[in-house]
């Protein structure tokens, strides 16, 4: 039983375009929403996240959009770069479990490609 | 800057060896967690830990333990190593100061002939 979706395995976008890459929750419980980046063969490193109090939020290049009574979040990276080609994952936090924050869900990831 | 350390990179052992993996982090966290990543599944919760000797189960501890006896130091325990546990694991720490944020290692790939 997934939780957290991301249904697009994979995104091919033209450098200086928009990427957009989505995320679909069912636990309406889940009060914090982040967005990882994984390089091959390297850890994620955290990229943006997003409180469920707010819909969006923004840092440079990268805003994250929730969308709650939809269940749904997107992240948007504009222009696109060729250096952002990797894998997105969404992240969603169980707030009450085992008493630990910062406890996680992941999706499955999305991968980036940026062409030049 | 946060930094978690995996002591291997890349391992590989036989089928029904015990098997370490050692992560450190330097930042005081409170919570430690150990993932496993593999193609088309994600990245799933092992075992974490929110306090020194605490531990929780994830989503898939079977065939895992794990040790805390130091804040900095968790480590992942494969009892007897089987195929299907041949992955990438990742080590993350996060405290109740960093805002929702885990940090993550740079991973430890671990195949298992």
């Amino acid at each position: 039983d997934q939780q957290v979706k991301q249904n697009s395995p994979s995104l091919s976008v033209q450098e200086g375009r928009i990427s957009i890459l989505n995320c679909d929750y069912t636990n309406s419980m889940f009060d914090y929403f982040l967005w990882y980046k994984k390089y091959p063969a390297e850890g994620p490193t955290f990229l943006i996240s997003i409180s469920s109090i707010k819909d969006k939020n923004e840092d440079g290049r990268f805003t994250v959009f929730l969308n709650k009574s939809a269940k749904h979040l997107s992240l948007h990276i504009v222009p696109s770069q060729p250096g952002d080609s990797a894998v997105y994952f969404c992240a969603a936090r169980r707030n009450s479990y085992g008493g630990s924050q910062g406890n996680l869900i992941f999706g499955k990831g999305t991968k980036l490609s940026v062409k030049p | 800057d946060v930094k978690v350390t995996q002591s291997s990179r890349y391992l590989v052992k036989r089928t029904g060896e015990k098997v370490f993996l050692e992560c450190v982090q330097d930042m005081d966290h409170e919570n430690m967690f150990w993932y496993r990543q593999d193609p088309g599944l994600g990245l799933r919760l092992i075992y974490f830990s929110y306090d020194v000797k605490m531990k929780e189960k994830g989503d898939i501890p079977e065939g895992y333990s794990v040790s805390r006896e130091k804040k900095e130091r968790f480590s992942l325990i494969l009892e007897s190593a089987s195929t299907n546990q041949t992955s990438m694991y990742l080590c993350a720490s996060s405290s109740e100061g960093s805002g929702n944020t885990i940090y993550f290692g740079e991973g430890s790939w671990l195949t298992v002939v």
